[in-house]
């Protein structure tokens, strides 16, 4: 069955620094790779998405991801971290149908 | 906005009441989700409906819990003899599913809390 790790309950990073989160996925195939964004009491928002072509994809807020097959991984990167990119981030993987998993997320917070 | 939305955004029952939730999906969406979120957790799958079917439910969805689509338009989710264990967010989603490798993109309403006391 497929499942996303992110090894990282939390992480501090100072506003300006680059940022990275780690997510592994268990899948047997080519997964549908996801990262989300959640700000405290609201839903989740799509930051980007990687269903196939160029492993490197870019999204919204000035957050890329790479899609790594070997590593299993999808790391979501971001050159300069803001104050306001202070939320909870979620990798998840969908197996193709309908379901999508996610992980347990990690929770960053930005420090001036 | 034509986003997914959530009604209500937040209820709070005494524990063996019923409530109900209601979502509208994205109007162009045949599919639509029901997660449940705990605090400190990623979204966990509940059930999904294709138009008016619901075609999986997760065994997280015990008897007290029913959903509906009865139009493949907007649904509910209905919780019945509420329990504390109940108390968390219920994010409704929806997706356009096509063929292909297009894939299922979900996009999320903001969600609904609930607790139980």
């Amino acid at each position: 069955a497929q499942s996303v790790t992110q090894p990282d309950i939390h992480i501090t990073v100072s506003e300006g620094a680059s940022l990275e989160l780690r997510c592994n996925y268990s899948y047997g195939a080519t997964p549908y790779l996801f990262w989300y964004v959640q700000s405290p009491g609201q839903g989740l928002q799509l930051l980007l998405k990687y269903f196939s072509g160029d492993t490197l994809v870019q999204g919204i807020k000035g957050f890329e991801a790479e899609f790594k097959r070997s590593q299993s991984s999808f790391n979501l990167r971001k050159p300069s971290v803001h104050w306001s990119d202070a939320a909870e981030y979620f990798c998840a993987v969908g197996a193709g149908g309908f379901k999508t998993i996610f992980g347990a997320g990690t929770r960053l917070f930005v420090k001036a | 906005d034509t986003g997914v939305s959530q009604d209500p955004r937040h209820k709070i029952t005494k524990r063996g009441q019923n409530v109900t939730f209601r979502c509208d999906p994205i109007s162009e969406h045949n599919r639509l989700y029901w997660y449940r979120q705990t605090l400190g957790q990623g979204p966990e799958f509940l059930t999904y409906f294709q138009n008016e079917a619901q075609l999986e439910k997760s065994r997280l969805l015990s008897d007290r819990f029913s959903a509906e689509r009865p139009k493949g338009s907007f649904s509910t989710l209905e919780i019945q003899r509420t329990e504390q264990g109940d108390s968390a967010m219920y994010l409704c989603a929806s997706s356009l599913a096509r063929g292909g490798r297009s894939g299922n993109t979900i996009y999320f309403g903001e969600g609904s809390w609930l607790t139980v006391v």
